[in-house]
């Protein structure tokens, strides 16, 4: 069954500390991995896609198929990171997405 | 470019009553989804569509129906609404090439 999982439901740190949140895949196919992010008062928008293979605002994940996880990660967290973190993924050959739980990040000044 | 717009904002239903959920885009995007988000559960599809005229379930679509007659709009109906259906809802739409999904603002239901 395809499936993904955010195990924090919340994730607080300091300014300036690393932050890792966490997503694992379930699918069989060839998966496409997003995250998702959505800012106090403001719509859901795409942070991260792994085709892209970029860095947004600092942030970097990196598609492991042999683990099965899609970990977003910042090596310095600012308070303006405070927000609800979704990991997606895109089943190929369909046009549905799963999102998982989510995670609120809290970045403490 | 508004992009994806939702409305009503917020609503309160009775039980028993229906509604209509409405989301516009104006990005030309082919496909369109509408999800719902319960606290802790993340977003779960209720119903898509690949164009006008075509429509599909998704993991959550008893107690709803789409309609899609042109590309722009994607109308949500509940026609008897139940307390399960207090929610988020959220309309998104993409373009067939690209995998970036565009979210409305969202509506916030309450069914009492």
């Amino acid at each position: 069954a395809q499936r993904v999982t955010q195990p924090e439901k919340l994730l607080s740190v300091f300014k300036g500390a690393p932050v890792e949140l966490k997503c694992n895949y379930s699918y069989s196919g060839s998966p496409e991995l997003f995250w998702y992010v959505q800012y106090s008062r403001q719509r859901l928008q795409l942070l991260l896609r792994h085709i892209s293979r970029e860095s947004i605002k600092g942030f970097t994940a990196d598609l492991n198929k042999g683990e099965t996880s899609f970990h977003l990660k910042k090596p310095f967290a600012q308070e303006e990171d405070s927000a609800m973190y979704y990991c997606a993924l895109g089943a190929s050959g369909t046009y549905k997405y799963i999102f998982g739980t989510g995670t609120r990040l809290k970045v403490l000044a | 470019n508004a992009g994806v717009t939702q409305t009503p904002k917020f609503r309160i239903l009775k039980i028993g009553q229906s509604m209509t959920l409405q989301c516009t885009q104006d990005m030309n995007h082919n496909y369109m989804y509408w999800y719902r988000q319960d606290p802790g559960m993340g977003l779960k599809l209720i119903y898509y569509s690949v164009g006008a005229g075509i429509t599909d379930k998704g993991e959550v679509p008893n107690g709803y129906n789409v309609s899609r007659s042109t590309t722009e709009d994607f109308p949500l109906r509940l026609e008897l609404a139940a307390p399960s259906q207090t929610s988020v809802y959220f309309c998104a739409s993409r373009d067939s090439s690209y995998n970036e999904q565009f979210f409305g603002p969202g509506t916030r239901l309450t069914v009492l």
